[in-house]
């Protein structure tokens, strides 16, 4: 099936470094969203991001839509150890009624204290 | 406010069986979409439930079935398991319109041998 373009795979930081991720597509999307998901659990929503060119900010998280709605980034500021995790993108288009998710393949962020 | 719940955490088959998997939708939702996650990949849809109907299907075989109930919860079944069945299924709970994020369920660990 098809996934996103999800960049990098894996990085490696500092504690206190910022991260930034990406995601691209050959489609457009009505809707951008970002989900971590750690071992054993399921993805948990981070951020959602509704019209082309919105920034949205959840505590140390910043994430942009796209204006050619075919790509987001993920900044995340300042990490911690509790940032570890996967992190993916999913994009979401409401036509024909089903609001089915296409995700990207996942970045592996790993923080080193 | 109760998540989303899903039965069994870990399951064991043997391929050619059949299996039953179980999703209770967040409390006020009442869409429900099942994800396959491969072992390094990202999540990817299977088929969303909305009104007890199928509202939408990704690549995936017939053997793949569903039911949603009147109380928004859903079964996933699998026929003739073969041995790439093997992954972790993901339940997502969302209102349909209007459009709005998915959550998701710690997920069903199937392993087929």
């Amino acid at each position: 099936g098809q996934q996103l373009n999800q960049s990098p795979q894996s990085m490696f930081i500092q504690e206190g470094e910022d991260v930034s991720m990406n995601c691209t597509s050959s489609s457009i999307f009505n809707t951008w969203l970002w989900y971590k998901q750690d071992p054993g659990e399921g993805p948990v929503l981070l951020i959602a991001l509704y019209k082309a060119g919105e920034l949205t900010s959840n505590g140390r998280l910043t994430a942009q839509f796209g204006i050619t709605r075919k790509d987001s980034f993920l900044n995340i500021s300042a990490s911690i150890p509790s940032d570890v995790g996967i992190y993916f993108c999913a994009g979401q288009y409401s036509g024909a009624g089903s609001y089915q998710l296409t995700f990207g393949k996942g970045t592996k962020l790993s923080v080193i204290p | 406010e109760t998540g989303v719940t899903q039965s069994p955490t870990h399951l064991i088959k043997t391929r050619g069986q059949q299996v039953t998997l179980r999703c209770s939708s967040q409390s006020g939702h009442n869409t429900v979409s099942w994800y396959q996650q491969a072992l390094g990949q990202g999540p990817q849809f299977i088929f969303q439930y909305y009104r007890e109907e199928e509202n939408g299907r990704g690549n995936f075989p017939p053997r793949f079935s569903g039911l949603q109930f009147p109380n928004y919860s859903s079964e996933l079944n699998v026929n003739a398991l073969e041995l790439d069945d093997s992954a972790l299924y993901l339940c997502a709970s969302s209102l349909q319109r209007p459009p709005d994020e998915q959550f998701f369920g710690p997920g069903t660990r199937l392993t087929v041998l």
